[in-house]
């Protein structure tokens, strides 16, 4: 049973583009989520984080969305970059009980072409 | 520099054999875990740690062990009875005792001869 999908596994986008990464989630305990960026044979870095109370977080270049009421969440990159091309996972974390895990989707590959 | 040294980058496990898998971190952190990573798919939970001697078993503890006996330190051995080990693991440490944002070491790939 997955809680938290990333149903597109690539994106291509032009350099200079908007880069936007979709994640859903299935359960509605969930009250904070990040986002990780992952280099191959490397370890995931975390990127942005949101809080289930707040609908935008913005650092920067990135721009994370919740829309708690369709269990979605996106990543808004402007300008893309040729260096964010990387693998892009969603995390969601459980409230109560389970407020020590994370539970992660797929990821989506992300190309920034030049 | 503060961080995660997972050692050894790679590693080869033959039939039958146990293998551990190193995580020491100089970032002062409490909580420590272990994920699973196999190809196309995202990080399943193995084993965390929110203080030292006790850890507790995530999603996939099957087949896995862990200790917790100094704060830096966490390692994780692929026991025999794991039967599918080849993936690529990682280790994780955060400062708080809930889930949060995770800070990474560059992983182990584990491959079986």
């Amino acid at each position: 049973d997955q809680q938290v999908k990333q149903n597109s596994p690539s994106l291509s986008v032009q350099e200079g583009r908007i880069s936007i990464l979709n994640c859903d989630y299935t359960n509605s305990m969930f009250d904070y989520f990040l986002w990780y960026k992952k280099y191959p044979a490397e370890g995931p870095t975390f990127l942005i984080s949101i809080s289930s109370i707040k609908d935008k977080n913005e650092d920067g270049r990135f721009t994370v969305f919740l829309n708690k009421s369709a269990k979605h969440l996106s990543l808004h990159i402007v300008p893309s970059q040729p260096g964010d091309s990387a693998v892009y996972f969603c995390a969601a974390r459980g409230s109560g009980g389970s407020n020590y895990k994370l539970t992660f989707g797929k990821g989506t590959l992300l190309t920034v072409n030049p | 520099d503060g961080g995660i040294t997972q050692s050894p980058k790679y590693l080869f496990r033959k039939e039958g054999q146990n293998v551990t898998l190193s995580c020491e971190q100089n970032l002062n952190h409490d909580a420590m875990y272990w994920y699973r990573q196999d190809p196309g798919q995202g990080l399943r939970l193995i084993y965390y740690s929110q203080i030292v001697n006790d850890f507790q078993k995530g999603d996939i503890a099957e087949g896995y062990s862990v200790s917790r006996e100094k704060k830096e330190s966490f390692p994780l051995t692929v026991t025999s009875a794991q039967k599918n080990p080849t993936a690529f693991y990682l280790c994780a440490s955060s400062i708080r005792q809930i889930g949060g944002k995770l800070f990474f070491g560059s992983g182990t790939q584990l491959s079986v001869l």
